[in-house]
This record gives C-alpha cells, structure tokens and sequence, in this order.
C-alpha cells in the first residue's frame, strides 16, 4: 500500500535561508509523488509533481524537487525564502489504483524576518 | 467557472441533523474527488467520480455518508445522522485526467457539529 510521512510537523527559517522539507513515500508501484500548499483558510494549491521523466522537477514559486528512487525520498526545497512562503506544506502519493492522492499528514513553514 | 467552488463555506449543525455540502468543479472535468481534513491533519480522501458514477467511494467512512454527482458536473456530499466526530474541512477537487495531472482544490466547507 502507499503511503507518505513528512519528517517534522514544523519546521522554521530566516528570510532568505534555505527551504528543505522532508517527505519519504512508500509505494508498491512506481509512484506519482505531489506537494500543495495550504495557505489559513485556503485549499490546497499544487506546487509541483512527479510522474515519470527528470528527477528534478520545478514547479511554482521557485520551489522544486528530486525524486530519489533509492532513497525513497521527494524533498522540497527553495534556496532563498520569503515571508510569504509561510504555509502547510503536504507531500502526497497517488495510490496504485490510481483513483485517490494520499497525504502525508503537513508541515508547517514559518519564515521570520 | 474558473476554479472549484464549494458551498456553504461554514456548516453548524446540531448532533443527529443530515447536512449536505455542495461542489462545483471546474467547468468540462470529469474526475470529481472529496476529501476530508481534520485539525492537524493531512486530506484524507472519501470518492472519487468520474463522470455521474462513484469509481471509487473506499473512502467514506460509514454508511451515513453518501455523494451524488447525477449530471457529471455538480457533486453534493450527503451526511446523516451527523456526529460531533464528523466536524472537519470538506475539500472537493477536481481534474480533467484521472489525477495523474494533480488536482485543483476548493477552498473547503468547515462543518461544525454541536
């Protein structure tokens, strides 16, 4: 079955520091792998994904990402950060049948000046 | 139109009371999804449609709930017998694939049960 963990439910940086947040899958297929974003009283915006093809992926607002098969592991990441990146952040799988998105459970960006 | 909207954007509903929570996709996709979000917690998906029938409905938690989507566009969740347990964000998504794309979220419908 897939599933997805996000290591730390909080994570905070300074303005311009680098972004990294963490989400390793399991998957019994090769996996699509997805991050939104979820800003206070919003739904879920998709910031990038991963299908097939280049591991590095790019997606909005300068975030990106790399699929590491061998290390089971899609990181997020953004080299300089800004106030307004401040966010739940949520990796997801897609299960093999290919009818739902499984999320991980969120981590919560802070971005101090 | 041109995002999902979902309607009434807060719920409060007495224990026992049925609620129903409205969706309307992106205009021409055909894949419809609702989840669930709990505090603290990551979406946690209910049924998918694609088209007017529930290609995938593992996801709802007991037979108090139902969701209809009769024309292929605009889909109502259906909660009976609602239970202070019930109260989360309802998110409704849709795509124009079957998901591989990545989906596009409404904003939700927050449904408080007293």
């Amino acid at each position: 079955a897939q599933s997805v963990t996000q290591l730390g439910s909080h994570v905070s940086v300074s303005e311009g520091a680098l972004v990294l947040l963490r989400c390793n899958y399991s998957s019994s297929v090769p996996p699509y792998l997805f991050w939104y974003v979820q800003y206070p009283n919003q739904g879920l915006q998709l910031l990038l994904k991963y299908t097939t093809g280049a591991t590095l992926v790019k997606g909005i607002n300068g975030f990106e990402a790399e699929f590491k098969k061998s290390e089971t592991s899609f990181h997020l990441t953004k080299p300089s950060a800004h106030m307004s990146d401040a966010a739940e952040y949520f990796c997801a799988v897609r299960n093999q049948a290919g009818t739902a998105l499984i999320f991980g459970k969120g981590t919560t960006l802070s971005v101090s000046s | 139109g041109a995002g999902v909207s979902q309607t009434p954007s807060n719920k409060v509903t007495e224990k026992g009371k049925y609620v129903e929570l409205r969706c309307d996709p992106i205009s021409g996709h055909t894949a419809l999804y609702w989840y669930r979000q709990s505090l603290g917690q990551g979406p946690e998906f209910l049924i998918y449609f694609q088209g007017t029938g529930a290609a995938d409905d593992s996801g709802l938690p007991n037979d108090r709930f139902f969701a209809v989507r009769p024309e292929g566009s605009v889909s109502t969740l259906k909660i009976q017998r609602t239970e202070r347990g019930d109260s989360a964000v309802y998110l409704c998504a849709s795509s124009g694939d079957t998901g591989g794309g990545g989906y596009t979220f409404g904003s939700g419908t927050r449904l408080t049960v007293v």
